[in-house]
């Protein structure tokens, strides 16, 4: 049983460049979940899709940046013309649908997207 | 406001000994969920131990336990027995009941730095 997975580790670009990430969950989970984590903060909370829909979008997810999960699997970040701002580590989780208490439902986190703009 | 507040930016232990992480936070759910997550330098966020704001009892997981004072809306991490690879980032976390996408709201975090 594999993990989440992220992919790349680490991505290095030039402002105004469009970078794209992904995102393997643990298999049959499905939920899955993208955060921002800047330096010296903890992750804040980006997107959210259940299966292949995406049910919410957080504020700090700007008109450049989009997020797809084809197929309900994998899923990919994308964002674009990249700003110095956007220097952070891109986490993703996923988490299985529990019926009887989805409030204590674990979140099992990648190992993330270093990403740094130049 | 704030809904999740670490107010120690950083902390020592020397090993072997007991520490302890401070959490509080806030939220007018009757149902929510506390997480503590552990993040070593390479960065993944490791799951610790959970607390779910309906137990009666606190949380324990190994050498971790949870000490939940609802009233005091307070979820404090206990590390027994340190060690030196419990020297990371540690994170309390919260899940609202009420909100259906479950995400977490993360405080913003205790470094942790045993020493020999």
């Amino acid at each position: 049983d594999t993990g989440v997975s992220q992919d790349p580790r680490h991505k290095i670009t030039k402002r105004g460049q469009n970078v794209t990430f992904r995102c393997d969950p643990i298999s049959e989970h499905n939920r899955l979940y993208w955060y921002r984590q800047t330096l010296g903060q903890g992750p804040e909370f980006l997107t959210y899709f259940q299966n292949e829909a995406q049910l919410e979008k957080s504020r700090l997810l700007s008109d450049r940046f989009s997020a797809e999960r084809p197929k309900g699997s994998f899923s990919t970040l994308e964002i674009q013309r990249t700003e110095q701002g956007d220097s952070a580590m891109y986490l993703c989780a996923s988490s299985p649908r529990q019926v009887v208490s989805e409030v204590d439902e674990e979140q099992f986190f990648g190992p993330g997207t270093r990403l740094t703009v130049l | 406001a704030q809904k999740i507040t670490q107010t120690q930016p950083g902390m020592f232990v020397q090993e072997k000994e007991a520490v302890t992480l401070d959490c509080t936070y806030d939220t007018s759910d009757p149902s929510y969920g506390l997480f503590w997550y552990k993040q070593p330098s390479s960065g993944e966020m490791i799951f610790l131990i959970y607390q779910g704001s309906y137990d009666q009892q606190n949380a324990t997981e190994g050498r971790y336990s949870l000490n939940f004072q609802k009233a005091r809306k307070s979820a404090n991490l206990v590390i027994s027995a340190s060690q030196l690879g419990d020297s990371a980032m540690y994170f309390c976390a919260m899940r609202e009941g009420m909100d259906s996408s479950y995400k977490l709201i993360f405080g913003s975090g205790t470094r942790l730095l045993v020493r020999p």
